[in-house]
């Protein structure tokens, strides 16, 4: 079965960088996301990689793909105190299919 | 970009009545919208896919007549809570399709049933 998992909570000093792990199993995934969730709101579509991809640079987010470890990170560059919320990431089978998504990871931003 | 709204923002109704929460595409047209629901502290779980003009597919252990789903145009989806119950409390999250590889979420619904 489809299977997205995270950890839990990470935090950091404002101006360091935020990296945000997530592993799948299922190797026929071929869209990866990562979303942003604020407290109380909806879902913010941050960015998103191929699955024929391994790198993809958007500002100050950087998200890296191992195909073969079946990994996903997410890196913000001088995370600020308004990064604070929760990211999820999230795979679908293809292009506008339904998203699994993992348990979301608590990013906490310290001044 | 594309912008997804859901009405109303926030709900209570008493056990054993009916809510209907809407998801609208404001500036694109959705052919499939998709309905989540997410418990406080947790991840959304798909609850259905909404396809305009046909039924709605919903996922295994959601009970399609207590959640009613009707995509009746391309810009509107309604997902109707019947016979609520205090457990059907939560936060419902719709999404919808623009591009092929990317979806839109709404601000979300909280259901408070008392």
């Amino acid at each position: 079965g489809e299977d997205v998992e995270q950890s839990l909570f990470l935090s950091v000093r404002e101006g360091d960088s935020s990296v945000i792990n997530c592993t799948y199993t299922d190797s026929s995934s071929t869209y990866l996301y990562w979303y942003k969730q604020e407290p109380g709101a909806g879902l913010q579509l941050l960015t998103y990689i191929f699955s024929n991809m391994d790198m993809k640079q958007d500002q100050r987010l950087t998200v890296l793909l191992n195909k073969k470890d079946k990994h996903l990170s997410l890196r913000i560059a001088d995370t600020q105190t308004g990064d604070s919320a929760i990211y999820f990431c999230a795979e679908s089978k293809g292009a506008g299919n339904m998203l699994t998504f993992g348990g979301g990871t608590r990013l906490m931003v310290k001044p | 970009g594309a912008v997804v709204s859901q009405h109303p923002s926030r709900v209570i109704c008493k056990s054993g009545t009916s809510v209907k929460i809407e998801c609208r595409s404001l500036d694109f047209q959705a052919t499939t919208m998709f309905w989540y629901r997410q418990f406080p502290k947790q991840s959304l779980m798909l609850m259905a896919t909404s396809n305009e003009g046909s039924k709605a597919t919903y996922e295994q252990g959601v009970e399609k007549d207590k959640f009613l789903i009707n995509h009746a145009s391309l810009t509107l989806s309604t997902l109707t809570v019947t016979s609520a119950h205090p457990e059907d409390s939560s936060f419902y999250i719709c999404s919808a399709r623009d591009l092929p590889y990317e979806q839109y979420f709404g601000p979300g619904t909280r259901l408070t049933v008392t």
